[in-house]
């Protein structure tokens, strides 16, 4: 099957500051999604991005399929965007699909006041 | 438009018992899979329904089961409850389970004593 590594396993920040989380992945992929999991278990999505970039106000992110990495920037960071992000693959298999995300360990980031 | 429903929210059971676990996509999607999340393990794949049809199911022991009715909603049952089944429950809902987001519910937590 397919490998998620996602880092830094932890980051603390001042609020304010910018950060970059890193996806990397072991094989082709059909989707790639960031999740932010709010303190009640929420999965809440913060991006569908297979290839290419997208920014939502002071979070963007890029893929880039050919080397199989992600990266999600968080800028001016806040205390709420404390939590763990998760990046999420569905593996190409073969061309196909086998109707499955597959998660990296996320990432626990705590912004300090 | 309503997102994924998740009943109940919070279980507690006993070893030994079983549960059955509902979710409801949006309105819309066909595809229901669900995970089961862990502090040891992290999230991990159960199992897919498309059109009540099981198309994909992870390493878990024949005690989890899952099926989808007409309308897509699935349920999931756990049967004969062990210690190690407590967890975050969640499910996930998308139009067509591959190559598209998808989109999670608040999870059901399930404590087993």
């Amino acid at each position: 099957g397919i490998q998620v590594e996602q880092s830094p396993p932890d980051l603390i920040l001042q609020e304010g500051a910018n950060s970059t989380l890193r996806c990397n992945f072991s094989d082709s992929v059909n989707n790639l999604q960031w999740f932010h999991q709010n303190p009640w278990g929420q999965l809440i999505n913060l991006f569908y991005i297979p290839s290419g970039t997208k920014q939502n106000g002071r979070l963007s992110a890029t893929t880039v399929a050919t080397e199989r990495y992600s990266l999600l920037y968080i800028s001016s960071s806040q205390t709420t965007d404390s939590g763990v992000y998760f990046c999420a693959v569905e593996w190409a298999n073969s061309g196909g699909s086998n109707y499955k995300l597959t998660f990296g360990k996320g990432t626990l980031l705590t912004v300090n006041p | 438009k309503a997102g994924v429903t998740q009943t109940p929210r919070y279980l507690i059971k006993t070893r030994g018992q079983q549960v059955t676990l509902s979710c409801s996509p949006i309105s819309g999607h066909r595809s229901v899979s669900w995970y089961q999340q862990t502090p040891g393990q992290g999230l991990q794949f159960l199992f897919e329904y498309f059109s009540e049809t099981q198309r994909n199911k992870g390493n878990f022991p024949g005690r989890f089961s899952g099926r989808q009715f007409s309308n897509s909603r699935s349920e999931m049952n756990v049967s004969t409850l062990e210690l190690g089944d407590s967890a975050l429950y969640l499910c996930a809902s998308s139009f067509r389970g591959t190559n598209t987001e998808a989109f999670f519910g608040q999870g059901t937590r399930l404590t087993v004593v």
